[in-house]
């Protein structure tokens, strides 16, 4: 089945240094693509999205692109900042039975420090 | 704006106690989810509702039961409560399954059994 893959944490960094959290996925078709941010004791809120390949996603400083020919979307922000720390999950929409359903990778934590 | 929200927060259970999670939202979706998330686990998909009067099972529905009760609300059961359903339990809804649809995350219910 369909699967996203990102890498382990945590990552740690200093303020102001340049992020790069990996994520590939596997899809028989082609499925849209999120980035969602949680912040402690929250739930997940979505941070960017891009729905075809080429396609770029950026919020707030962060930038994902879709690239079909390597099956990623990494996430990059130039300059993080303290208030960036979180635990970052790549998900896709996938289609099953023309129901679209979500599935999560298993998080990147982020801490930054000043 | 309400969003998703779901009750209760936190709870305890012993182990073979019973107890419902409960889960509305505001924005008119036809799409409903619960998951769990543990460490290293990233979110599981437990059941879903693609639509009201619909529910079909995810990656982990061992030990759970959903009710959509209408459109708005939808929630999970747990009847016989094992302390391997410890876990944060996080309820979503999303809009008619079009690819690239958000889905938008409650902020989650803490639940140990012992």
């Amino acid at each position: 089945g369909n699967s996203v893959t990102q890498m382990e944490g945590p990552v740690t960094l200093s303020e102001e240094a340049f992020l790069t959290i990996n994520c590939t996925y596997t899809a028989t078709g082609y499925p849209s693509l999120f980035w969602y941010v949680q912040y402690p004791g929250e739930g997940l809120q979505l941070l960017l999205k891009a729905t075809k390949a080429d396609d770029k996603g950026s919020n707030k400083g962060f930038e994902a692109t879709y690239r079909k020919e390597t099956t990623s979307f990494h996430l990059e922000k130039g300059s993080v900042q303290v208030s960036d720390s979180a635990v970052y999950f790549c998900a896709l929409s996938e289609s099953t039975s023309g129901t679209y359903k979500y599935i999560f990778g298993t998080g990147t934590r982020l801490k930054v420090l000043a | 704006n309400a969003g998703v929200t779901q009750t209760p927060k936190f709870q305890v259970l012993k182990t073979g106690q019973s107890m419902t999670l409960q889960c509305a939202q505001d924005m008119n979706h036809n799409s409903m989810y619960w998951y769990r998330q543990d460490p290293g686990m990233g979110l599981r998909l437990i059941y879903y509702s693609a639509s009201e009067g619909t529910t079909d099972k995810g990656e982990v529905p061992n030990g759970y039961n959903v009710s959509r009760l209408n459109k708005r609300e939808f929630s999970l059961r747990l009847e016989s409560a094992a302390p391997s359903q410890t876990s944060v339990y996080f309820c979503a809804s999303s809009e008619m399954p079009i690819s690239g649809n958000t889905i938008y995350f409650g902020e989650g219910s803490w639940l140990t059994v012992v």
